[in-house]
Parts: structure tokens; sequence; C-alpha cells
């Protein structure tokens, strides 16, 4: 079963950059079938699907977020990363990196891991 | 962009309710929709996907209707466990989740 562990800094300063990179294991991030996403979870506030990455390394991002976004894949290290610049106390949330999987029935976020949550403050 | 709207934002419920939950697209699409139940301070977990398919493992109390802009997600028979937050997120163009509706006890 595919486990994935989100890890970065749970503070950074506003303009700074949030980095964070989710960790892949039980399952190849190579794979076809997938693709490979951030989402993150304001305070008290519903979900924002922030962008996704296939094994390729074609991605998608939110466009609200589009000038700010960075998202690569490293299938050497079965990670992939989020790259956030410029952040305000509005980035502020728990950020999530999830497996999406897609076939002719489906598309939906199956695997998520457990959240990171991540502060802008100065 | 497509927008996602739900309705309502929340509700109190009993135990043995039925409850409806509607999600409105801005634009058609198709059933390219999928709705996911999330706890406190847990991850969310996708219950209906393709409008009306039920995940596998989950309770047939779920069910889940509805193409091209408007949706409706229902709970026949409410059980403790379903007091939870739940949202829909189209995949017909990128990603869009929708605002939630927050059910808890009446």
């Amino acid at each position: 079963q595919v486990h994935l562990e989100e890890s970065g800094p749970g503070l950074v300063k506003p303009l700074q950059t949030l980095s964070l990179t989710c960790t892949v294991s039980g399952g190849s991030i190579s794979r076809g079938g997938y693709y490979w996403s951030w989402i993150r979870q304001l305070p008290g506030k519903g979900l924002e699907w922030i962008g996704y990455i296939y094994y390729t390394g074609r991605s998608f991002h939110n466009p609200s977020l589009q000038s700010r976004l960075s998202i690569s894949i490293d299938k050497s290290k079965n990670q992939f990363s989020l790259s956030l610049s410029s952040v305000t106390a509005a980035d502020t949330a728990v950020y999530y990196c999830a497996r999406g999987v897609y076939d002719s029935h489906r598309n939906i976020f199956d695997s998520w891991g457990q959240g990171a949550r991540v502060s802008v403050s100065s | 962009d497509i927008q996602m709207t739900q309705s309502p934002s929340s509700l109190s419920a009993s135990v043995g309710d039925r409850v409806t939950i509607t999600c409105q697209a801005s634009q058609d699409i198709t059933t390219n929709l999928n709705w996911y139940q999330q706890k406190p301070g847990k991850v969310p977990q996708v219950l209906i996907y393709d409008a009306s398919n039920l995940a596998p493992g989950v309770p047939s109390r779920f069910s889940g209707s509805g193409s091209g802009t408007d949706f409706t997600f229902t709970i026949s028979f409410l059980q403790p466990e379903d007091f939870a937050t739940y949202y829909c997120q189209q995949y017909e163009d990128l990603v869009t989740f929708g605002p939630g509706t927050k059910v808890d006890i009446k």
C-alpha cells in the first residue's frame, strides 16, 4: 500500500519561498496511471487544489497560484516537491500531498499524506 | 476556471435522518465529479466517484447522482460516524473542490 509523507519547514517568513517535499513509499512514482498532487487547507476552511505532476514531469497548476508555483518530481528519490514563492499570511495552511489515480472509470485522489502545517509569519 | 458551489454550507441532523447535499458546477462537467468525506483532524476519503459510483468499501447508504452542472449527494440513514464535512470535486478541467458542507449533530 502506498504511503505519502510531507516534509519541510513549518514556519516561513513573508515574501520567502515555501518548499515542501512529498516522499512516496510502497509504490513507484514513475508508474503510469497516477499523478502526484498538492492540496492545501486553510485554517478552518475547505480544500484548495494547488497542482499536480505526472511522472513525465508535465505539471498542471491552479491558475490562482500559477505565477508563484513550481512543482517538480525526482524519480530517483521517489519524491515530488512544491515551491511557492512570495508567500503571505494567506498561504498559512495544512499542505497535503496526494496521489491521483485515473483510468477509464475513475479519476480520484486515493492516497493522502497526513499533512504538513505551514505558517507564514515573521 | 470551473467554480463549484455546494448547499447547504452546514446542516444539523439526527441519527437515522436522510441527508441531501447539492453541488453545482459553473459549466458542464458531464459526470466528472467526486464526493469526499473529511472528519476533523483526518484526511479526506473518497466516497463517490464519477458522480454516482460507490468507492470500494463505502457503505451503501451513501449515494450520488447528477450530470452536467447539477449533482446530489445523499446519506440515506445517517449514522454517528457520518458527522463530517463533505466536499464535491470536479476533474473535468484541472481540479476544483466545492466549499464543503458540514454535517453536525442536531
